[in-house]
């Protein structure tokens, strides 16, 4: 089944404690792209890449590192996690400029 | 800079009733829309899409038709069925493939 998987789906850390998000495709997709979910706000685009090795400043990069070593793999860090990043976060992919975004199903992160 | 405006919520409908959404952009250069569909506990799905001026994108019933004159990207639905309940999102991409969404229009058909 083609999809987008996110992991953890649930988490809740302390400030300062670094964590990672882990975000895999297995549709082959060049683009993927992670955002937060605030009441309010809507999504918000923190990062994004165009492929392997290629990644781009969102709306709202501040406090959150990516790394695209392999094409399937997105993972989101936040190396000192601090209370206002508690929000959802979705990873979404696209077969290439972002045309058509799949969204994995959700990251509820909690920073106490 | 850019961003997308819609219409605040929660809407609520009756079965069958006319519905529309407005959603206005501001960009730089000539984005592509979209209309973004979120169904409870679950990651958004396309709904439809407008890649350039005067293009109509239509999908289940859903129609939207991208206004350059105004900047507009307005949802409409004939008639609405409960299963349409549902969160909206307009959003735009720009040329270098950054995206921008809307707050969500959050929609309840009721019987």
């Amino acid at each position: 089944e083609a999809q987008v998987t996110q992991n953890p789906r649930y988490l809740i850390t302390v400030t300062g404690k670094k964590l990672t998000v882990t975000c895999s495709q297995n549709m082959n997709h060049e683009y993927m792209s992670w955002y937060r979910q605030d009441p309010g706000l809507g999504l918000r685009q923190i990062y994004y890449s165009m492929n392997v090795e290629a990644t781009d400043k969102g709306d709202v990069p501040e406090g959150y590192k990516v790394s695209r070593k392999e094409k399937r793999n997105f993972p989101l860090i936040l190396e000192s996690p601090s209370p206002n990043q508690t929000s959802l976060y979705f990873c979404a992919s696209s077969p290439s400029g972002g045309n058509e975004q799949f969204f994995g199903p959700g990251t509820r992160l909690t920073v106490l | 800079g850019n961003s997308v405006t819609q219409m605040e919520g929660p809407v609520t409908l009756s079965e069958e009733a006319f519905l529309t959404i407005n959603c206005t952009y501001t960009a730089t250069g000539y984005p592509s829309l979209f209309w973004y569909v979120q169904y409870p506990g679950e990651g958004l799905q396309l709904l439809l899409k407008a890649t350039k001026a005067d293009d109509k994108g239509s999908n289940k019933g859903f129609e939207a038709t991208y206004r350059k004159e105004t900047t507009s990207f307005h949802l409409e639905k004939g008639s609405v069925q409960v299963s349409d309940s549902a969160v909206y999102f307009c959003a735009l991409r720009l040329i270098g493939n950054q995206f921008y969404f809307g707050t969500g229009t959050s929609l309840t058909v009721i019987p």
